[in-house]
């Protein structure tokens, strides 16, 4: 069965830092990736997803399918940045339901 | 557009009544997914349904849990005899088609004393 680790529950930068979001998967075939995030007291909703290639709010995420990885990073943390994010796999043809891993927050101090 | 609509938004039950949560997909889409956020853990799918179809129910505990998405009116998660390892937060979200991105509603806490 497919599986998404986030391997870090808080990360903390300061201002104007580089981040780095980890992901890692686990899952044979070829799956869709996505960062989801959740500002506070806001929905989760899509940040973006490895097949567009976006760079969304500043941020991106290469796919590397050799360490089964999709961190998401962004070079120049800003403070409306804080919020928990989520990664997440669907697999083709399987009814795009997601999988979630545990998500890491993300605080950005002044 | 409203967006994804759940009622309600938290919820209470004693141990052995039953839950249920409602989800208004947004306008236009036919697909709906729940999903259900432990404390401390991510979320987790749990059934996946177009309008009066069960597509994929992988995720539904086998006892106690049911879903339907009637050709009229809201999806309904409803939850039987609920027990504490009940309480979370369960979150629908709604698409056009299975390839599009999905969109979530607020979620609905459930707390079970």
């Amino acid at each position: 069965a497919q599986r998404v680790t986030q391997p870090e529950k808080l990360l903390s930068v300061f201002k104007g830092a580089p981040v780095e979001l980890k992901c890692n998967y686990s899952y044979s075939g070829s799956p869709e990736l996505f960062w989801y995030v959740q500002y506070s007291r806001q929905r989760l909703q899509l940040l973006l997803r490895h097949i567009s290639r976006e760079s969304i709010k500043g941020f991106t995420a290469d796919l590397n399918k050799g360490e089964t990885s999709f961190h998401l990073k962004k070079p120049f943390a800003q403070e409306e940045d804080s919020a928990m994010y989520y990664c997440a796999l669907s697999i083709n043809n399987a009814g795009n339901m997601l999988t979630f891993g545990g998500g890491t927050r993300l605080m950005v101090k002044p | 557009n409203a967006g994804v609509m759940q009622n309600p938004r938290h919820l209470v039950r004693r141990r052995g009544q039953e839950a249920r949560l409602r989800c208004s997909p947004m306008k236009g889409h036919s697909h709906v997914y729940w999903y259900r956020q432990l404390p401390e853990e991510g979320l987790k799918f749990m059934v996946y349904l177009q309008k009066e179809n069960i597509i994929d129910e992988s995720g539904m505990p086998k006892e106690r849990f049911s879903a339907e998405f009637p050709k009229e009116g809201p999806s309904i998660l409803r939850i039987q005899q609920v027990v504490r390892g009940d309480s979370a937060a369960y979150f629908c979200a709604s698409s056009q088609d299975r390839k599009y991105e999905q969109y979530f509603g607020p979620g609905t806490r459930l707390t079970v004393t």
